[in-house]
């Protein structure tokens, strides 16, 4: 059975760094892609960025770029995506989903990590 | 202020017809796959429809897509209660070199 599961809900302070985690199973790790979706308090979805693990081959969205980091442990089958100085604004739902090749649909999601930032 | 464009709300009574229109341009749904995915309350996004028309397994053949030119539709026939929840369009976008959601749209089931 194909699970991506995340790390646990967070909570941080503005200037804070963070590390989340998303472990998958059920599939060769190293052969999908494992992208980062953020979804804000009542608002749709955005994709962040994505991860070939096999390669570390890593993308960005533009809007992203430079705020945060992708990363891939292919001995542990885990993704992360990092903050170096969190703010308020990413205050948010954290999804990763896999996809079987860049541009490739979302097929299976994790069950979502919420980060909240406050002082 | 999403790239595709979708209906913030939708609703019919159980057994009803629905569908729930997305909106792109070009480098985005012209040119690529269009996929659906069902958010309930408090869960994440789950995929209902890919490549267009295709459905996973386990999902209701009440849900279908379609796609023409640079927008695309789900359809839910034979509503019920538990259809209720947050749906959204994506699609990859050529210029974004990113995947691109619709805003989402609420249905209600009366």
């Amino acid at each position: 059975e194909v699970q991506l599961v995340q790390s646990g809900p967070e909570v941080k302070k503005p200037g804070e760094s963070l590390k989340i985690s998303c472990k998958g199973s059920g599939f060769t790790f190293t052969s999908y892609w494992i992208a980062w979706v953020r979804q804000m308090p009542g608002k749709g979805l955005e994709w962040m960025g994505i991860i070939y693990p096999g390669d570390s081959d890593t993308r960005y969205t533009p809007s992203f770029q430079g705020q945060i980091t992708i990363s891939a442990d292919r001995s542990i089958t885990t993704a992360y995506l990092q903050w170096g100085s969190l703010k308020a604004s990413d205050t948010a739902m954290y999804y990763c989903a896999r996809s079987d090749d860049f541009g490739s649909t979302l097929d299976y999601w994790g069950q979502g990590t919420l980060l909240t930032v406050s002082s | 202020q999403s790239v595709l464009t979708q209906p913030p709300s939708a609703s019919g009574t159980p057994g009803q017809r629905v569908t729930i229109s997305c909106s792109g341009s070009s480098p985005n749904i012209g040119n690529n796959y269009v996929c659906w995915y069902q958010q309930l309350p408090g869960t994440a996004p789950k995929l209902l429809i890919y490549r267009n028309t295709q459905r996973p397994s386990g999902v209701p053949d009440r849900f279908s897509g379609s796609k023409s030119g640079t927008s695309a539709s789900l359809a839910i026939s034979g509503l019920r209660s538990e259809d209720e929840a947050d749906y959204y369009c994506a699609a990859w976008d050529n210029s974004l070199s990113g995947w691109v959601f619709g805003g989402g749209t609420k249905l209600t089931v009366l």
